[in-house]
Parts: C-alpha cells; structure tokens; sequence
C-alpha cells in the first residue's frame, strides 16, 4: 500500500537552531517527491521538486534532499518567518496518470 | 502574473445541502486537482480535470462531482453535504508536460466550508 509518514509531527526550535524533517515513503513508481509550505489556513506553497536518489536542492535555509525511501528538509539557522507547517507529497504513477499523495505534515514553531 | 483563485473563501452550509466551489487556474496552466484538506491533516486528491475531463480520482463518494470549462477553470460540486464534508477545499493547478514527470502543481488559498 502506499504510505507517507512525516516525523516529527510537531518541531520547536530556537531561533538559529537547526534540524531536519523526515518524510518516508514506499510509493511504486516514483515521479517526483514534491516538498509544499503551508500557512495557517493559506494554500501550501511549493518548495521544491526531486526526481532521484542522491538530488539534492536549496534555497535559502532549507535544503532538501532524496534517498530511494526518503527525503529530508534540512533547515539551517531557521528564523520565526520559517514557522509553518511543511508537507511532502511522492508521486506515484496509477491509473496511467501521476498522482501525489500527502503526508500529514511537520508542524514547525520556531521561537525567537 | 495571477496565480490560482478560488472562490469563495468561506462558506457554511447545512447538512443534506449542496454547495459549488470555483477555480480559475495559473496563468497558462491546463490542469486543475481537487484535493480536501481536514484539520491536521495532509490534503486528499479528490479528481483531477484535464481537457474538460475528469482524468483520474481519488476514494471520494460521488456525491463529490466536478467540471471544467474550456478557459480552464473548474468548479467542484458536492452534494447532500454531512458533517464530515467540513474542511479546507484546496485547488491546484498545472501543465501536462510530455516527459511523464509528475508536473509542478500550484496551490490557490482554498476554500474554507463548515458544515452544520
């Protein structure tokens, strides 16, 4: 079955303290993992898109990265403007047709 | 460069009611999804509609229907509405590319209904 998992489901962090999010997935025929930002009651914002193993990509403090079972959010130095709810979605090719399928999301809370 | 709209931005209905939900795309774009989004939760793909079609869905009851019209822009109806229906309504859009690489989707706002 396919499956997404997000961990940790909620972050605090210290201003300058930096970590990373975990998004594992067993999704067949992979298309792309796609990495959103979401807001409080906004649409998620896209980040960024990995097609392979070993890609990696950036902007600004985040960078993210894929292994064939997972991708990472890496977020260097964050500041409380990077406070929001990230989301990674696989794609997954079904039906004939590429689908994305969300995980839960990181809750991330970063305090001054 | 306009990005995705969606209309309205809040709604409450009341149970066994029906509701329509509205999207105009990104600029260029040809392909609109349908994803709802409960409290806490990742978005669920509803449909998606290409060439004023609907291309693929996901496990939604057809009380769950849609349409697109030719200037690309779609419209998500449910019908006999339950408690449970109450959530972020969220429309992407994007452009088929001929690779066969999931393209980019690009998310509007949303549509926040309450069901009472």
């Amino acid at each position: 079955e396919d499956q997404v998992t997000q961990s940790p489901e909620a972050l605090r962090l210290q201003e300058g303290e930096s970590s990373s999010l975990n998004c594992s997935y067993t999704v067949s025929g992979l298309r792309g993992l796609f990495w959103y930002r979401q807001d409080p009651g906004k649409g998620p914002e896209f980040l960024f898109t990995l097609y392979s193993a070993g890609e990696e990509k950036e902007k600004e403090r985040l960078k993210a990265t894929l292994t064939k079972k997972e991708s990472f959010l890496h977020i260097t130095a964050p500041k409380p403007e990077d406070s929001a709810t990230y989301l990674c979605a696989p794609s997954m090719f079904s039906g004939g047709y590429n689908k994305l399928i969300f995980g839960a999301g990181t809750r991330l809370a970063v305090h001054p | 460069d306009a990005g995705v709209t969606q209309s309205p931005t809040h709604l409450i209905k009341t149970r066994g009611q029906q509701v329509t939900l509205r999207c105009s795309p990104k600029s260029g774009h040809d392909t609109v999804s349908w994803y709802q989004q409960a409290l806490g939760q990742g978005p669920q793909f509803i449909f998606q509609y290409y060439e004023e079609e609907e291309r693929q869905r996901g496990n939604f009851p057809d009380r769950f229907s849609g349409h697109q019209f030719p200037n690309y822009s779609s419209e998500l109806n449910v019908n006999a509405l339950l408690l449970g229906d109450s959530a972020l309504y969220l429309c992407a859009s994007s452009l088929v590319v001929s690779t066969g690489a999931q393209e980019t989707q690009y998310f509007g706002p949303g549509t926040r209904l309450l069901v009472l």
